[in-house]
């Protein structure tokens, strides 16, 4: 069984400080992904990576960076915390697509984030 | 562009109802992936079902069954005989052939069914 586990299911933080959000998968996956999730917006791509130190901008990636040193973990960094950023954190990941082979995305149980 | 549009966003029904949820997607590509996704209250979401752009036949797993028409571009999905357990957020989403395997997700339906 593909396994995403995210550090922390709850997370209280204060504007201004720094955030880490630690995203683990076991499958050995190429590719790996932070969203948030927000009532009526549906989930929204914030960085994407298919490869260890490599990153791609998704489509809300303003006041977000990410890290992936290892291939098993992906790391999402609020650099300085906005009351703007309190949501539902998702982290998935997937193998990279194949030949006329696309590959589903599993997610981890989310981070929900609150800034005060 | 890719775009998914999920326009009911709360259903309820009564328990034994059928419920379909309708996706409407948009892409300029030819070959692309559909793919529906369960979010129970517990936060995970959980993948359902994959369908690529060349095959149009419609699947049934169980009590789940899904109708994908590229006529009118829409990839339904159908609960027959609904359950309390099927309460839930549902996704559609859309992925290009050569996008990385980024997602595009409608914005959810979320399923109420009243016992």
């Amino acid at each position: 069984d593909v396994k995403v586990t995210q550090s922390s299911r709850y997370l209280v933080k204060r504007t201004g400080e720094k955030v880490f959000l630690e995203c683990v998968q076991d499958m050995d996956h190429e590719n790996m992904f932070w969203y948030r999730q927000d009532p009526g917006l549906g989930l929204r791509l914030i960085y994407f990576s298919y490869d260890v130190k490599m990153k791609e901008k998704g489509d809300i990636p303003e006041g977000y960076s990410v890290s992936r040193e290892k291939k098993e973990r992906f790391s999402l960094i609020l650099e300085s915390a906005s009351t703007n950023q309190t949501s539902m954190y998702l982290c998935a990941s997937s193998r990279f697509p194949g030949l006329a082979v696309y590959n589903e995305q599993f997610f981890g149980p989310g981070t929900r984030l609150t800034v005060l | 562009a890719q775009k998914v549009t999920q326009a009911q966003t709360e259903i309820s029904v009564v328990e034994k109802e059928d419920v379909t949820l309708d996706c409407v997607y948009e892409t300029r590509d030819t070959t692309y992936y559909l793919f529906w996704y369960k979010q129970p209250p517990s936060g995970e979401l959980v993948f359902l079902i994959r369908r690529n752009s060349f095959d149009e036949q419609n699947e049934i797993s169980g009590r789940y069954s899904w109708n994908f028409q590229k006529s009118t571009s829409s990839f339904n999905f159908t609960i027959t005989a609904s359950q309390v357990v099927d309460s839930a957020v549902y996704f559609c989403a859309l992925s290009e052939a050569y996008g990385n395997n980024r997602l595009a997700f409608g914005k959810g339906n979320q399923v109420v069914v009243i016992p």
